[in-house]
């Protein structure tokens, strides 16, 4: 079956432009993360979506930064106003359950490129 | 506040040789630990996670709570173990994943 699809695969704005990253999960996996991947920091957390639960989103980094995730599905994590330092691969994955009991499948990311 | 520290960015290592990844955590609850692996050109995996005690690809890792370690060995590395390694914590209430910043190994013919 398929896995995790994410759109853009790369992405090139202009500082101050918004952009809108999006993940496609498995189908029937009920919780969502959200992580950015940058060189020399590892896999940073960003946001967590677990059914109709409400979101974690205690690892966006400001509030130029927010997520949603339509009917149980869809994901769209939003980036206003975009900086440089906001340049970085930033991967969603999914998984049939919280992520200690079951593992997370992750998409090949998208590139953000801040100019 | 959770935490993992991966001390190597880059390990090299000769094929055939053994080799030891290093993971060190610091959680004030019952950690629950991981190791994921993302291969070039390939997306980010699940190698092993501690509490099902495997051995994947000849890769072990042990859970040493008094050290507060979850190191990754193989006795013998094998040139396609060349990969970024990731060492993960999950809290207790399962909400997510915490990673260290990676290490890149490389398996010299």
């Amino acid at each position: 079956g398929a896995g995790v699809s994410q759109s853009p695969s790369n992405k090139v704005t202009e500082k101050g432009k918004d952009v809108e990253l999006r993940c496609d999960p498995i189908s029937g996996h009920t919780a969502l993360y959200w992580y950015r991947q940058s060189l020399g920091q590892g896999l940073e957390f960003l946001i967590y979506f677990q059914g109709n639960s409400a979101p974690d989103k205690s690892g966006l980094p400001s509030d130029r930064f927010s997520a949603e995730r339509t009917g149980g599905s869809v994901s769209t994590l939003t980036i206003q106003r975009t900086q440089q330092e906001d340049s970085a691969v930033y991967l969603c994955a999914s998984s049939l359950g919280p992520a200690t009991g079951s593992p997370l499948h992750f998409g090949n990311g998208t590139r953000l490129t801040v100019t | 506040a959770q935490r993992v520290t991966q001390p190597e960015k880059l390990l090299s290592v000769f094929k055939g040789a053994p080799v030891e990844l290093k993971c060190n955590y610091s959680y004030s609850g019952s950690p629950e630990l991981f190791w994921y692996v993302q291969y070039s050109r390939q997306r980010l995996q699940l190698l092993l996670r501690h509490i099902s005690r495997e051995s994947i690809k000849g890769f072990t890792a042990d859970l040493n709570k008094g050290e507060t370690s979850f190191h990754l060995k193989k006795p013998f590395a094998q040139e396609e173990d060349s990969a970024m390694y990731y060492c993960a914590l999950g809290e207790t209430s399962g909400s997510r994943l915490t990673f260290g910043e990676g290490t890149q190994l490389t398996v010299n013919p």
